[in-house]
This record gives structure tokens, C-alpha cells and sequence, in this order.
């Protein structure tokens, strides 16, 4: 079955330190990914997708097909950072639905 | 331009009743995905629209319905309401079902079942 893990609930860093959120995959074929962030009450947003392999605030993710992992990452962390990130994939073909991780919260010290 | 749009933002319901939760999508996007959210299982897939018809469909009892119109919009119904129901309902719109297209959500329906 299709999984999406994000082993940390929850994640504390200080500001300028490194972060990398974890997510792991488990898909038999060949799936897209997402990272999605929620800011405190704001909505949920699109952050960045693999295909893309673009850098938005700071942050990259690199799909590791062979660990099958998306972590995200971002050298120096901002206290605006803080929020709750999702990890996601999609199916795609005629199954167009995202799976979720149930998410870690980011929280940066000042 | 408008994004994707969801009424009401509160709604407050006893158990046994029935609701239904709105979603406009943003103008353009043909599928429409909804999802619920809860402290204890995350994100869950409920079903998705596109051009009127139900594309795919997760693992929810039958209480749980949805149909969109020809103009995209989209409803979900939930019927005989448990108190399990209570949750933050989102909806997500995108130009096509499927790979490729990246989800944009509304601000999403807070249920509270009493």
C-alpha cells in the first residue's frame, strides 16, 4: 500500500541552525512528490514539488528513488519557518489523489 | 484571481443530522479533491471531481457523498452525523486529475458534531 512517513512529530531548531524534515515512501511505481505547508492559521500550501527541483524560502528536496525518501532541507533556519509541514505523494494516472504524512511541526528559537 | 473558496467556515451540527459543505474551486480548475483533517489520523482522502464525476474515492463509510456541477463547483454531504465527524473538512482544486498538477486548498470547514 501506498505510505507516506514523517518520523518526527515534531521538530525544534534554532534560528541559523540546519533543517532537514524526513519523509519516506513507500509506492511501487514511480510517484510524485510534494512538501505542503501549513502556517499558523493559514492554509494549506503547496511549498514545493520534486519534479521541479526548484528552491522556494530556502528550502530543497531531493528524491532519493534508491532510500526512497523526500527530506527537506534548509541551511538556515528563520523563525517565519515555524509552521507545520506536510509531506506528500500522488498516484497519478487515473488515481490522482495526494497521500499524506502525518506531519511534523517545525518550531525555530529565536 | 479568487482561490479556492469553502462555506461555511464554522458550522456546528448535533449527531444524526446531515450537512453539506461547499466548495468553489478556483476559476479554470476542472477537478476538485476533499479532505479530512484531524488531530489523530492527519489528512485524509475522501473523494475526488473532475468535469462531474467522481474520479476516485477513499476509504469513508457511504454517509460520506459528494457531486460537483458543470461549473466545478462541488458539494460533500455527510449524513447521520457521529461525533467521530467532527473534523477540519478541506477542499483542494487543480487543473487536472491525476500527475502534474499541484493542489491548491481553501481554507477548509471546521465541523464540530455535539
Amino acid at each position: 500500500a501506498q505510505r507516506v512517513t514523517q518520523p518526527e512529530k515534531l521538530l525544534s531548531v534554532f534560528k541559523g541552525a540546519p533543517v532537514e524534515l524526513k519523509c519516506n515512501y513507500s509506492y511501487s511505481g514511480s510517484p510524485e512528490l510534494f512538501w505542503y505547508v501549513q502556517y499558523s492559521r493559514q492554509r494549506l500550501q503547496l511549498l514545493l514539488r520534486h519534479i521541479s527541483r526548484e528552491s522556494i524560502k530556502g528550502f530543497t528536496a531531493d528524491l532519493n528513488k534508491g532510500e526512497t525518501s523526500f527530506h527537506l532541507k534548509k541551511p538556515f533556519a528563520q523563525e517565519e519557518d515555524s509552521a507545520m509541514y506536510y509531506c506528500a505523494l500522488i498516484k497519478g494516472g487515473s488515481q490522482g489523489n495526494l497521500i499524506f504524512g502525518k506531519g511534523t511541526k517545525l518550531s525555530v528559537k529565536p | 484571481k479568487a482561490g479556492v473558496t469553502q462555506t461555511p467556515r464554522y458550522l456546528i451540527k448535533t449527531r444524526g443530522q446531515q450537512v453539506t459543505l461547499s466548495c468553489s474551486p478556483i476559476s479554470g480548475h476542472r477537478s476538485v479533491s476533499w479532505y479530512q483533517q484531524t488531530p489523530g489520523q492527519g489528512l485524509q482522502f475522501l473523494f475526488e471531481y473532475f468535469s462531474e464525476t467522481q474520479r476516485n474515492k477513499g476509504n469513508f463509510p457511504g454517509r460520506f457523498s459528494g457531486r460537483q456541477f458543470s461549473n466545478s463547483r462541488s458539494e460533500m454531504n455527510v449524513s447521520t452525523l457521529e461525533l467521530g465527524d467532527s473534523a477540519l473538512y478541506l477542499c483542494a482544486s487543480s487543473l487536472a486529475t491525476g500527475t502534474g498538477g499541484g493542489y491548491t486548498f481553501g481554507s477548509g470547514t471546521r465541523l464540530t458534531v455535539v
